[in-house]
């Protein structure tokens, strides 16, 4: 099993433009999830999906957007970059909220 | 406001000794915590959790204590090897979803 991977692992963009991150999960797993780490600032949650389909909104939303099409896939998109979404970005996945989230490698992205 | 806060951004602690690692909460509604290991260039992972009907859980030479009443709990590890050198997020359950705090820097030295 390939646990949770995410594509690309590092990226350089330009403000202004778009870009889409992608996760994937073979554990079957209900729930995924977006978080962003800044130094200082910890996990910050910015999208989650509680099943195939779903989406809701996290902590810090905005400038982002979303889509669960298939159960093992969660992809994170930017439509206009900004360097204030410089940071590196993790997707999760649990089989239930009270279950361990399983993380994936992380994205270094950094806006110019 | 930050709802789950560890306000230790560092600590440092001999090989061999006991590392305490603090986390307190301000939501008394949150009733299962969970802690979190992080290597640089690497995703967290799962450490130990507690469930609010007890007040310790131990795996090994780490155990979680948890203090309703003061919202607070510690991760205790005993004896502390240079590999545990990591950053350590704790993390309360909200209904759906994780609240994480901004982690604490252990640096263990031999």
């Amino acid at each position: 099993n390939a646990g949770v991977t995410q594509t690309p692992k590092f990226r350089v963009l330009k403000t202004g433009q778009s870009m889409t991150l992608l996760c994937a999960q073979d554990m079957n797993h209900e729930y995924m999830y977006w978080y962003r780490q800044d130094p200082g600032m910890g996990l910050r949650l910015i999208h989650y999906s509680v099943g195939e389909g779903t989406t809701a909104k996290g902590e810090v939303p905005d400038g982002y957007n979303v889509s669960r099409l298939k159960k093992q896939n969660f992809l994170l998109g930017l439509e206009s970059a900004a360097p204030s979404q410089t940071s590196v970005y993790f997707c999760a996945s649990s089989y239930s909220v009270s279950d361990e989230q399983f993380f994936g490698p992380g994205t270094r992205l950094t806006v110019l | 406001d930050q709802q789950v806060k560890q306000n230790s951004p560092s600590l440092s602690v001999q090989e061999g000794r006991i590392s305490i690692l603090n986390c307190d909460y301000t939501n008394s509604m949150f009733d299962y915590f969970l802690w979190y290991k992080k290597y640089p260039a690497e995703g967290p992972t799962f450490l130990i959790s507690i469930s609010s009907i007890k007040d310790k859980n131990e795996d090994g030479r780490f155990t979680v204590f948890l203090n309703k009443s003061a919202k607070h709990l510690s991760l205790h590890i005993v004896p502390s090897q240079p590999g545990d050198s990591a950053v350590y997020f704790c993390a309360a359950s909200d209904p759906d979803k994780l609240i994480f705090g901004t982690g604490t820097r252990l640096q263990v030295f031999p």
